[in-house]
């Protein structure tokens, strides 16, 4: 069962900061936050993840909340190509690593 | 550099045929993984792979579905008697195994049954 929820669809205007929420009350002390996104016909790709600092790298930045309970993706200045389904994933830390994937949001970037 | 190659990257099998599904993870990965996913789901796991040793195999569906992974490197996903149900986009990521190393995924072999 997947242990994050997250809105099942989202716009977001071209050129604006996409932030995209992520519920998971249920996160163990040493669990990682995942995320992907998967644009349609291709595989999922990886995106960040962290633990509880706030992360940043060349696509996006994760903001973890201090207790851990909810966390934030924030792609900057969204482009018609980030037109995708962004999947939340709480990483399961003692089954070999393997990712339990939710429904996603499905974000649309508008021109 | 290289990533996952899947391949064929469409297959149409009728129902009851053998289908075979190759993955050649990226080079040096440890761990490997097979996902399935449905249209307009998110992708579900079937198996992972440590090396060549199959250490979880709690997400296939059947005894119809078969993984290998020989020599540590190459994967192949079997599907025996194939049925409509079986019809998805098959997924394989790997990983350098250690520590938190994300999945690394290809873009998945597309296989329609009729």
């Amino acid at each position: 069962d997947a242990k994050t929820t997250q809105p099942t669809s989202m716009d977001c205007a071209e050129g604006r900061a996409a932030n995209l929420p992520c519920n998971h009350s249920t996160i163990s002390g040493n669990e990682y936050v995942y995320w992907y996104r998967q644009i349609h016909s291709q595989g999922p790709q990886y995106i960040i993840h962290g633990l509880k600092n706030n992360e940043t790298n060349e696509m996006a930045s994760l903001i973890i909340t201090e207790d851990r309970k909810s966390s934030t993706l924030i792609l900057p200045h969204a482009t018609l190509r980030d037109t995708a389904v962004y999947y939340c994933i709480v990483r399961v830390d003692n089954q070999g690593g393997k990712l339990i994937f939710g429904q996603g949001t499905e974000l649309s970037v508008k021109p | 550099g290289a990533g996952v190659s899947q391949s064929p990257r469409y297959k149409v099998a009728k129902r009851g045929q053998d289908v075979a599904l190759r993955c050649d993870p990226i080079s040096g990965h440890v761990s490997l993984f097979w996902y399935q996913q449905a249209l307009g789901q998110g992708p579900e796991f079937l198996t992972y792979f440590q090396n060549e040793a199959q250490l979880d195999k709690s997400g296939l569906p059947s005894d119809r579905f078969f993984a290998e992974r020989p020599e540590g490197s190459v994967s192949t996903l079997k599907i025996q008697r194939t049925q409509q149900e079986d019809s998805a986009v098959y997924l394989c990521a790997s990983s350098l195994g250690f520590g938190n190393s994300p999945l690394h995924f290809g873009n998945g072999t597309r296989l329609t049954v009729t």
